[in-house]
């Protein structure tokens, strides 16, 4: 069984400041992690994907998480937040083993003050 | 390309009435989803597939209805809407199973009154 956690349904920052959304998950066989973006009114689009090797991923607009065996964590950070950052994020797991279902979290809304 | 588009972007329906979302892909995926999302809840898998003319039931079946009769497209029924069903709902597509990216559609607006 697989599992994903969202710590906050909100998080709110100033331009400028860090991004931390953070994500735990729940798997009994090695993860693939992802972290997809939701614009308001649109569809949900990958930001960045970890399968295997390189613990910490680089994805678009700036945003990087690292995978952490260890803690179960798969945390999404931005060194600087811009006010186009505020959106819906959502992680989501699948399972090795031929599974090819995933399993999203509830999502965290990203506020961006000025 | 056009990538995963559905038709239609919204709609309102009463209880007890039937309709059919339609998602259609250009990218030649084998796999399809269908997901609804709603406040608070994140997205939750209706059905999927994995090829042409198979379908498989994912956490929300009930109440829907799926087929692919063709690679590029993925029907979802509701045969009797109820007002439970109000929700967005998104198709998604994927090259391949675990590991590839979903590339989702913009989503179709439903309300049932």
């Amino acid at each position: 069984a697989q599992s994903v956690t969202q710590l906050g349904s909100h998080v709110s920052v100033s331009e400028g400041a860090l991004v931390l959304l953070r994500c735990n998950y729940s798997s009994s066989v090695p993860p693939y992690l992802f972290w997809y973006v939701q614009y308001p009114n649109q569809g949900l689009q990958l930001l960045l994907k970890y399968t295997t090797g390189a613990t910490l991923v680089k994805g678009i607009n700036g945003f990087e998480a690292e995978f952490k065996k260890s803690e179960t964590s798969f945390h999404l950070t931005k060194p600087s937040a811009h006010m186009s950052d505020a959106a819906e994020y959502f992680c989501a797991v699948t399972s090795g083993g031929g599974s090819y279902i995933p399993t999203f979290g509830r999502g965290t809304s990203l506020i961006v003050h000025p | 390309n056009a990538g995963v588009t559905q038709t239609p972007k919204f709609r309102v329906l009463k209880t007890g009435q039937s309709m059919t979302l339609l998602c259609a892909q250009d990218m030649n995926h084998e796999y399809m989803y269908w997901y609804r999302q709603d406040p608070g809840m994140g997205l939750r898998l209706i059905h999927y597939s994995v090829g042409e003319g198979t379908t498989a039931k994912g956490e929300v079946p009930d109440g829907y209805n799926v087929s692919r009769l063709k690679k590029q497209n993925f029907l979802l029924g509701l045969e009797s809407a109820a007002p439970s069903q109000t929700s967005v709902y998104f198709c998604a597509s994927s090259y391949s199973g675990t590991s590839a990216k979903q590339y989702f559609g913009p989503g179709t607006r439903l309300t049932v009154t």
